[in-house]
């Protein structure tokens, strides 16, 4: 059964720093991993995705590499703003049925 | 944004009483899933279609029925609520062609059962 652990839980930087977020996932027979934001009493928005053959993703300050030898997958933000503090998942989609298996979150806090 | 629609937006029953959740979207994507939110749990699927009147349970299925009658609604059924259905459940969707996997959510409903 796959698991996916986030590591940390909670993140709290300063404003302009830049950062990244973990994600580890037990078994690397993956189709693709996905990461979302999660604002408080919101629903999930879709950052990135990358396929089990790419190696990273780049949307304006983000990036997401992966690393399926190692189940890791890391998302980086540069130059962080406080707009960007939500809660962070990543999910890993292990190819029936495209269900994902999500971890548990990243909550991050951008201090102004 | 994806266009999902998830109805109610809130809803508080009585243990026992059977509940209906909608997900509608405009967009006929062929997959569609309903999860549920519980802190310390995270996301879980709940049930998922691959097409009309095509499902399939998830990870936690007891306690749920599912139906898709029409590529657009996908129905999330309690027969009998009870209080550890009380959470928040999200529908989401996505098309899987073209390596186009990404799944897109709604905005939630939040059930509270008493």
């Amino acid at each position: 059964k796959q698991e996916v652990t986030q590591i940390p839980a909670a993140l709290s930087v300063p404003e302009g720093e830049n950062l990244v977020l973990n994600c580890s996932f037990t078994d690397s027979a993956i189709y693709n991993l996905q990461w979302f934001r999660q604002d408080p009493g919101k629903g999930l928005t879709s950052l990135l995705l990358i396929q089990s053959s790419q190696r990273e993703q780049t949307s304006g300050r983000l990036n997401a590499s992966l690393d399926k030898s190692s189940g890791r997958s890391t998302l980086y933000i540069a130059a962080s703003q406080p707009g960007d503090s939500a809660t962070y998942l990543c999910a890993v989609d292990s190819g029936a049925g495209n269900m994902l298996t999500f971890g548990g979150g990243t909550r991050l806090m951008v201090k102004p | 944004d994806a266009g999902i629609t998830q109805s109610p937006r809130h809803k508080v029953t009585e243990t026992g009483t059977p509940v209906t959740l909608r997900c509608h979207q405009t967009e006929n994507h062929r997959y569609m899933y309903w999860y549920r939110q519980d802190p310390g749990h995270g996301l879980r699927l709940i049930h998922y279609s691959y097409g009309v009147k095509d499902t399939d349970k998830g990870e936690v299925s007891d306690g749920y029925s599912v139906s898709r009658s029409k590529t657009e609604d996908f129905l999330l059924t309690l027969e009998s609520a009870t209080s550890s259905q009380t959470s928040v459940y999200f529908c989401a969707i996505s098309d899987q062609t073209g390596g186009l996997d990404e799944q897109y959510f709604g905005p939630g409903t939040r059930l509270t059962v008493t």
